[in-house]
């Protein structure tokens, strides 16, 4: 089945841990990209990659990394980890036409 | 940023009814996309569309891409119950890059059986 996937699906954590959230797709997408979305802000860009080891930032990428070692993978790395951050994150993959398809999310909360 | 005003920004209708709701912008869009977001999942896409004037179809639902390129309109007829959601338009702008989508707020949907 064609998906992508993101672990863990709840995260719990306090300031200044470092986590990592996996994002992983099987359809063979070049781009993919991170949102978070929040209360009455909607779903806003963190992260983008167009293709392996290319990525740039979205509208808000302070405080997140991400990398690009593999077509399929793109995880999303907190190194210190803020209550500011705690969201709904979604990881996304897209076709050349555009479609965008969606992880199920993340929720994160940051104590 | 860019902006995309959706709206409206809630509904609370009677099953059975029709249900309309739009996104505008001032800039110009080569492609949008509708969305609808089950409450605890990812946003699932509903319809696709990638020409001025394209009217497309998906079982009850029906969404236009604007002639002017600048706004894009999403109609359920018949609501059931199961169209309770938040939907969301996406706009990718003219000589925008792949992806690189700018999402409306979202319009959440209820629906009173």
């Amino acid at each position: 089945e064609a998906q992508v996937t993101q672990n863990p699906r709840y995260l719990i954590t306090v300031t200044g841990k470092k986590l990592t959230v996996t994002c992983s797709q099987n359809m063979n997408h070049e781009y993919m990209s991170w949102y978070r979305q929040d209360p009455g802000l909607g779903l806003r860009q963190i992260y983008y990659s167009m293709n392996v080891e290319v990525t740039d930032k979205g509208d808000v990428p302070e405080g997140y990394k991400v990398s690009r070692k593999e077509k399929r993978n793109f995880p999303l790395i907190l190194e210190s980890p803020s209550p500011n951050q705690t969201s709904l994150y979604f990881c996304a993959s897209s076709l050349p036409s555009g479609k965008l398809y969606f992880g199920p999310g993340t929720r994160l909360t940051v104590t | 940023g860019q902006q995309l005003n959706q709206s409206p920004q809630s509904m609370f209708i009677q099953e059975g009814e029709d249900v309309s709701m739009n996104c505008t912008s001032s800039s110009i869009f080569n492609t949008w996309l509708w969305y609808k977001q089950d409450p605890g999942e990812g946003p699932v896409l509903l319809i696709a569309l990638y020409k001025a004037g394209e009217l497309t179809s998906n079982g009850r639902l029906t969404a236009q891409f604007g002639i002017t390129r600048k706004d894009s309109f999403l109609n359920i007829s018949a609501s059931i119950p199961s169209d309770v959601g938040i939907y969301f338009c996406a706009g990718r702008l003219v000589g925008g890059s792949q992806g690189n989508l700018i999402f409306g707020k979202g319009t959440k949907l209820s629906v009173k059986p």
